[in-house]
């Protein structure tokens, strides 16, 4: 079955970065598309971009497509997300998501189980 | 702000049916299909209802979706109290090039 496991809680100072890890399993990784998606304490879902397992190619969402980057490697099926210059707002659930779909629509199908950045000073 | 306008709670009494509404705009819900999510309390999301109506495997019946124009709903029938949870509505903004989530809605089982 599908497995979509990510690095544990991460404790940053403000400034640093912070690179968190999706392995996934159960399925070809080059498949289907890895989307990111954050959670503040309290908060709604916010999503983050979208790499192309299969191309490596990005889709990153407007408000914060200068701080992040999006890389996977095929060989070990695992997806990154790495966050820059991290402020106190950035604390955070980041989820890694596996998506499904076709022509007729995609979803995020497959939900890790979540990565506290904790931003603090 | 939201992009996608959901209330920020709903409540119910077991057995009863109750829905949730999700707004948005010509280039997001007016182009593309609504997924909903379920978090249940301590977990990540889960997909619940994925374009528009279609529920995955283990998804029981009393869930169900539905779309027209720029809205969309949740129903939820024979509401139990496992299911009390956050729901989000999300869909692809044209405009966006991107996902845009619901606010969320707080259901409470009385």
């Amino acid at each position: 079955q599908v497995q979509v496991v990510q690095s544990g809680t991460e404790v940053k100072m403000p400034g640093a970065s912070v690179k968190v890890s999706c392995k996934t399993s159960g399925y070809t990784f080059t498949t289907y598309g890895i989307s990111w998606v954050r959670q503040a304490p309290g908060q709604g879902l916010e999503w983050m971009g979208w790499i192309s397992a299969y191309t490596g190619d990005t889709n990153l969402a407007q408000k914060i497509q200068g701080r992040v980057a999006l890389t996977r490697d095929i060989s070990t099926s695992t997806a990154y997300m790495e966050l820059r210059s991290l402020r106190p707002d950035d604390t955070a659930f980041y989820y890694c998501v596996r998506e499904a779909g076709d022509s007729t629509g995609y979803y995020f199908a497959y939900w890790g189980q979540g990565t506290l950045v904790s931003v603090s000073s | 702000q939201s992009v996608l306008t959901q209330p920020p709670s709903a409540s119910g009494t077991p057995g009863q049916r109750v829905t949730i509404s999700c707004s948005g705009s010509g280039s997001s819900i007016g182009s593309n299909p609504v997924n909903w999510y379920q978090q249940l309390p301590g977990a990540a999301p889960k997909l619940l209802i994925y374009t528009n109506i279609q529920r995955p495997s283990g998804v029981p019946d009393r869930f169900s979706g539905s779309k027209s124009g720029t809205s969309a709903s949740l129903a939820i029938s024979r509401l139990q109290s496992e299911d009390e949870a956050d729901y989000y509505c999300a869909a692809w903004d044209d405009s966006l090039n991107g996902w845009v989530f619901g606010g969320g809605t707080k259901l409470t089982v009385l």
